[in-house]
């Protein structure tokens, strides 16, 4: 059974870089055919999707925030990672990682919650 | 981009009830549609893909329905347990959005 776990920091100034990591087991990135995305959700609030990379490399990006958003993919840790360049408050959220088929996200981690704040 | 307009945004429902959410997309998504299922402090849970096919062990109480631009979810039987906030997703184009929510409460 795959499980995904985020890391990173929790507090982050603003204008800075946020930088998460998700650990993936049960699954290998290198071999397996799903896109690893990011999706976040601010308190009391919606699910807005980030990105998604595939075991290729290759991205796709929210275009509310493709301009800050760089996700990539270490496949000898069996790791990808987000960072969200030029942070505001508006960017505090719970941030969870999860396994993208072609269809739906079946598997996602237990979630992060990244505070913007000086 | 795509949007997802879920209603009610609350319910409130008692044990045994039949219960129903319904999502409607700003544009044809044909029956590219999944269903999660999101407790306080957890993650969200896919319940429902493709508009009617229910992932491998959710209860057969759970059931969606639609095509196109409108598509229902069903809980045929309230259990205490199924207390949640319950999404709608498009898988029809990138950025796949999600419906604002449903907070389902008990009565």
């Amino acid at each position: 059974q795959v499980q995904l776990q985020e890391s990173g920091p929790g507090l982050v100034k603003p204008s800075q870089t946020l930088s998460l990591t998700c650990s993936v087991s049960g699954d290998s990135i290198s071999s397996s055919n799903y896109y690893w995305s990011w999706i976040r959700q601010p308190a009391g609030k919606g699910l807005e999707w980030i990105g998604r990379i595939y075991t290729s490399g290759s991205t796709n990006y929210n275009p509310s925030l493709k301009s800050r958003v760089t996700i990539s993919v270490d496949t000898s840790k069996n790791q990808f990672s987000l960072k969200l360049s030029s942070v505001t408050a508006a960017d505090t959220a719970v941030y969870y990682c999860a396994r993208e088929s072609s269809s739906s996200s079946d598997s996602w981690g237990q979630g992060t919650l990244v505070t913007v704040s000086s | 981009d795509i949007q997802m307009t879920q209603s009610p945004s609350s319910l409130s429902a008692s044990v045994g009830d039949r219960v129903t959410i319904t999502c409607q997309a700003s544009q044809d998504i044909s029956n590219f549609l999944n269903w999660y299922q999101q407790k306080p402090g957890k993650a969200p849970k896919l319940l429902i893909y493709d508009a009617s096919n229910l992932e491998t062990g959710v209860p057969s109480r759970f059931s969606g329905s639609g095509s196109g631009t409108d598509f229902t979810f069903t809980i045929s039987s309230l259990q205490p347990e199924d207390i949640a906030t319950y999404y709608c997703q498009q898988y029809d184009s990138l950025p796949p959005a999600f419906g604002q929510g449903t907070k389902l409460e008990i009565k």
